[in-house]
């Protein structure tokens, strides 16, 4: 069966400071991934997507990138954190079938990131 | 353009009785529809999803989901809550036709609350 993994768990960083969130999916192979950024415990902010290694779709232009440097890993990054960052990240999966797929998202566990 | 709309920030529902959580589309084309729940502090779980065929649709933990065409509309409902069915719920819409990556557009959630 397929896992999806995400930490750490919770991070307290400083504003200013870099930062690393690693998702990795196990059990299936050239899934989709996708990072969600979650504030105030309500609405999901689609970030970044990937169809495939070292394809990277932004959905929303900021501070943040990602990266996805083998088939089941997908790092979400910043250079600089800001306050505005805070908030719980999400990265999520599908099985990869092309376009118009009806295929399922699945989702990790999370990161609650808080910037001070 | 696709969205999603639950009209509810939060319903209320007694222990034993019916629930109802709404949830409205807009979308080109046929919709794929999809139900998650949230518990606090942790990633999306998925509930059912419609495709096509059968308007009525059944998924984990007793939950159900009617979808009507002419109403655009896939509200999600339970014929007897439990107190442990509280927690926060999100629609989410897809084109059958849609672009890259098979990008979900979410609502902004509705928290279920059961009551004794």
């Amino acid at each position: 069966s397929q896992t999806i993994h995400q930490w750490p768990a919770t991070l307290v960083q400083p504003v200013g400071s870099p930062l690393s969130l690693e998702c990795t999916v196990e059990g299936t192979s050239n899934p989709n991934l996708y990072w969600y950024r979650q504030a105030a415990g309500r609405g999901l902010q689609l970030l970044f997507y990937s169809v495939g290694i070292g394809q990277i779709s932004s959905e929303v232009p900021q501070n943040l990138s990602a990266s996805r440097p083998q088939d089941r890993q997908f790092i979400l990054s910043s250079k600089k954190l800001l306050l505005s960052d805070s908030g719980f990240y999400l990265c999520a999966w599908s099985v990869g079938v092309g376009v118009g797929s009806p295929e399922t998202q699945y989702f990790g566990p999370g990161t609650r990131l808080l910037v001070l | 353009a696709q969205s999603v709309a639950q009209p509810e920030d939060q319903v209320n529902v007694a222990e034993g009785n019916p629930l109802t959580v709404k949830c409205t589309y807009s979308v080109s084309g046929n919709p794929y529809l999809f139900w998650y729940v949230q518990y606090p502090n942790r990633g999306l779980q998925f509930l059912l999803k419609y495709i096509t065929g059968d308007n009525l649709v059944k998924g984990s933990y007793g939950f159900e989901a009617e979808f009507n065409k002419s109403q655009t509309s896939f509200h999600l409902k339970k014929p007897s809550a439990l107190v442990s069915d509280s927690a926060l719920y999100f629609c989410a819409v897809r084109a059958e036709r849609g672009g890259g990556g098979n990008k979900l557009t979410f609502g902004t959630g509705t928290q279920l609350k059961v009551e004794l």
